[in-house]
């Protein structure tokens, strides 16, 4: 148990499909992200929200779409994907304030585009 | 954006054998973190670094903090096929929010 849920852990679904994916983290963490991982590229951070407010979006396309309702839980809503968006999609958490411990992530969603 | 240069990309050792993989960059990072991942899994924290010239050790696992602040390495000893993964450096940029830059990652494979 990482401390850091996410559900589901794989997903298929078709270019029309709407899902999302969940996030949840239980170490009273105050900072969420989203990182895209694809075969052979490195991490790529996506989304950063700190105190459940957004405060980077790195140019991620609008057919992607986070939600952070509250500083343990982010989502990321999809709609119209495309095949290249099949990946590994990681949520991460980390205490901002006295001290930094890195990130604690969890163990991801594998999403399949068809 | 500021990049992270990790080698090497691969690395196929048998069993027993030490290993060495470092990361470099041109931009000075106040924290240097390594993480490895299991395949279908998220990165776990192996070792956080704070400081220039620090020494950590976990286990079998040790790193350092390079003196310049420009670089980390990480070594483990006597590897084992469970070491099998891939690591990844990672650093805090100065003024960056906590926000980190992670190397391409070193994929390790142990033929027992």
């Amino acid at each position: 148990e990482t401390g850091v849920t996410q559900t589901p852990r794989h997903l298929v679904m078709g270019m029309t499909n709407k899902k999302s994916l969940k996030c949840e983290q239980h170490l009273g963490h105050n900072a969420m992200y989203w990182y895209k991982q694809s075969a052979k590229k490195p991490l790529e951070l996506m989304f950063v929200y700190n105190f459940k407010e957004q405060t980077e979006n790195n140019s991620v396309p609008s057919r992607f779409s986070p939600e952070c309702p509250n500083s343990s839980h982010l989502f990321l809503h999809l709609h119209t994907l495309q095949p290249e968006d099949s990946a590994l999609y990681l949520c991460a958490s980390s205490h901002l304030g006295q001290g930094f411990y890195g990130y604690t992530f969890g163990s991801g969603t594998r999403l399949t585009v068809v | 954006g500021q990049q992270l240069n990790q080698s090497p990309q691969s690395m196929f050792i048998q069993e027993g054998e030490d290993v060495s993989m470092n990361c470099t960059s041109s931009s000075i990072f106040n924290t240097w973190l390594w993480y490895k991942q299991d395949p279908g899994e998220g990165p776990v924290l192996l070792i956080a670094l704070y400081k220039a010239g620090e020494l950590t050790s976990n286990g079998r696992l040790t790193a350092q903090f390079g003196i310049t602040r420009k670089d980390s390495f990480l070594n483990i000893s006597a590897s084992i096929p469970s070491d099998v993964g891939i690591y990844f450096c990672a650093g805090q940029l100065p003024g960056s929010n906590y926000k980190l830059t992670f190397g391409k990652g070193t994929l390790l494979t142990v033929n027992p």
